[in-house]
Order: C-alpha cells, then structure tokens, then sequence
C-alpha cells in the first residue's frame, strides 16, 4: 500500500491567518486528491492536484482561498487561506494506487484544524 | 451527479454478532466502490475494493457485495469485536480519476 505522511497532524490557528499542509508519498503518484471533512459529515473533495499544473478544483472551492502546490511526483501542500471558524474541518490527502498497480484510495492520517 | 447514502447511521451490536451495512448510490455507471474505516480524529483505511465488473471480495472477517444495477453495496462484518468500533465508509468512483463520492457513514459501536 501507499504510505502517505501529513504535517501537520493538528492545530489551532486564529482567524485571519493561513496554514499549510504538507504530504509527502512513498512513491510518485500523477494525481494526488484534498479532502476536507467538516465536524459530522463526509468527505468532500477540494480539489486534484497534478504535477506540472494548475490543480483542478471542484465547485464551491478556489485557488484563493486553496492555494496547493505540486513540485514533484511525491509532494504536494495545502493552503488554507485567511481563515474563518468555518474551515474548522480535518483536511486529508489522498493517492490512488501504489506500486503493485492496486487501485485503492489511500489517505493520509489528517491535519485537524480549529479556527478560533 | 453521484449521491452516495449510507443505512443505518449508527449501530450498537454485542460482540460477537454477525452485522449488515448497506450502500446505495444513485448513478450506477460506476468505475469501482470502496469500503473504508475511520477511527475517530483519524484519516480512512480502506478495506474493500470492489471494481464496476466484480460481485464481491472478501478480507478475513468481511464482505463486501456489489450490485450494480440496483445500486447497492453491503459490507457484512462475520464474528464482530469491539476492534471493529469504527465509522464506516463506502465512496463510489465514476472514472479511474481517482475522484469520489463518499456516503455519510455507518458508526458502528461492539459491546463486550
């Protein structure tokens, strides 16, 4: 499988200020997906972030407010931007594949954000 | 567009009882479906991975089916232990994009 390292795992950030998420893979992945999971709900997809790119973002997020970079085949980081208690969300990012060719989704552990 | 619903919400069992979660999904024009787990304040573990051509596929303790053109899935938990106490997922793919739609979960809790 896929082993996905995210940085960081939690924090607690004040309103008006940015934080970034960090996640590094085992291997080099095309595509490589952000979640976010607000307070008892789902996942939602952020957007994918390609190698080479601009990332793709789905309705309702913006590069604004999302910034994500992607400088290589096993990085990629995730900006959340002049926050509100509202991104008060886990914030995950995800693979599919790894080097057997198994096409599962792969997750990393989670950055748990608190806007305060 | 893809809705994903997950039935029931919660579930209590006893350890040791046999239990059924159940996925449906509207669009049945799928690439594959996964199962995941996801322990509190955690990322998911994926457990299941079933492709759009598949009927089932097993790993130890469970199973999961797939019926396409009804669009359901069900994840069946043989034997369950109070390590199984987890949230569960089913996200459904429509293309080899790796993009999904997830369901709300099942939070599952085994009593000793």
């Amino acid at each position: 499988s896929a082993v996905i390292s995210q940085k960081p795992s939690r924090d607690i950030c004040q309103r008006g200020t940015s934080l970034t998420i960090q996640c590094q893979v085992d291997s080099q992945v095309t595509m490589m997906f952000w979640y976010r999971q607000q307070p008892g709900q789902s996942l939602t997809l952020i957007a994918t972030a390609n190698q080479g790119s601009e990332a793709t973002y789905e309705s309702g997020f913006v590069i604004d407010k999302f910034p994500i970079s992607r400088p290589n085949l096993t990085f990629s980081t995730l900006t959340v931007s002049n926050m509100s208690p509202e991104d008060s969300s886990i914030y995950l990012c995800s693979v599919e594949g790894d080097r057997d060719g198994n096409e599962k989704l792969f997750f990393g552990s989670g950055t748990q954000l608190s806007v305060l | 567009k893809q809705e994903v619903t997950q039935i029931p919400a919660a579930l209590s069992v006893p350890e040791g009882e046999n239990l059924v979660l159940n996925c449906s999904f509207t669009d049945s024009a799928i690439y594959n479906l996964q199962w995941f787990r996801q322990d509190p304040g955690k990322g998911l573990t994926s457990l299941l991975l079933i492709q759009s051509s598949q009927r089932e596929q097993t790993s130890g303790r469970l199973n999961a089916s797939l019926d396409k053109s009804s669009g359901r899935s069900t994840l069946y938990i043989a034997a369950s232990q109070p390590g199984d106490s987890a949230t569960y997922l089913c996200a459904v793919s429509d293309t080899n994009a790796g993009k999904s739609t997830f369901g709300d979960g099942t939070t599952l809790t085994v009593k000793p």
